[in-house]
């Protein structure tokens, strides 16, 4: 998982509630993304980002919102407006240009 | 469009056996693609790329790809199965279109199944 943390490694969200998901990578990579992966299914990119303070939507961005604060940081958050959030987020960083590592996942379970 | 296709939901081989996992993809330029394994409640890990060069790309664990630009292909392979190469394989190209952000377009993924 090379030197990509996700935090909390499972996640119960309530009916109606914000939940954020930490994503923190030490290996100096510009890019960073937020994947979704459900059961039985590929990756879908929810956003991405390049540079502190910028980042874009990937195919799956309702619901769902990122900050770009510091170079290291990516937090990802799900929010009340995204109806089914049940699924294994990934978080990924690279060089621009390069291979994609990623984090080890965060379980996200709504109750 | 750009698309990544992994023909096979799943794939059984004995332990000791040669294994091939299929990745096709369709791309309007000279494709980058890339092999990832994902064990049980892990994020996936990088295995070997293709950018540009030899068509045998070798990578982690003894795994190997090979790049056929004519039959727009880059499957993966191993002489010889292990029963802990069981997992989740993903074939993903990289998306031309994305400029700098080395978008990734990921296919389906193929399940592996090694048998002792």
């Amino acid at each position: 998982d090379g030197g990509i943390t996700q935090s909390p490694k499972y996640l119960f969200r309530k009916e109606g509630q914000n939940v954020t998901l930490s994503c923190e990578q030490n290996l100096n990579h510009d890019a960073m993304y937020w994947y979704r992966q459900d059961p039985g299914q590929g990756l879908r990119l929810i956003y991405y980002s390049q540079i502190v303070n910028d980042f874009q939507k990937g195919d799956i961005a309702e619901g769902y919102s990122v900050s770009r604060e510091k170079k290291e940081s990516f937090p990802l958050t799900v929010t009340s407006a995204q109806k089914n959030p049940t699924a294994f987020y990934l978080c990924a960083s690279s060089v621009v240009g390069n291979e994609q590592f990623f984090g080890p996942g965060t379980r996200l379970t709504v109750l | 469009a750009q698309s990544v296709a992994q023909p096979e939901d799943q794939v059984n081989v004995a332990e000791g056996n040669p294994l091939t996992v299929k990745c096709t993809y369709s791309v309007s330029g000279n494709p980058y693609l890339f092999w990832y394994v994902q064990y049980p409640n892990r994020g996936l890990q990088f295995l070997l790329k293709y950018i540009t060069g030899d068509n045998l790309v070798k990578g982690s664990y003894g795994f190997e790809a090979e790049f056929n630009k004519s039959q727009t292909s880059f499957h993966l392979k191993k002489p010889s199965a292990l029963v802990s190469d069981s997992a989740l394989y993903f074939c993903a190209v990289r998306d031309l279109f994305s400029g700098g952000y080395n978008k990734l377009i990921f296919g389906a993924g193929t399940r592996l199944a090694v048998h002792p």
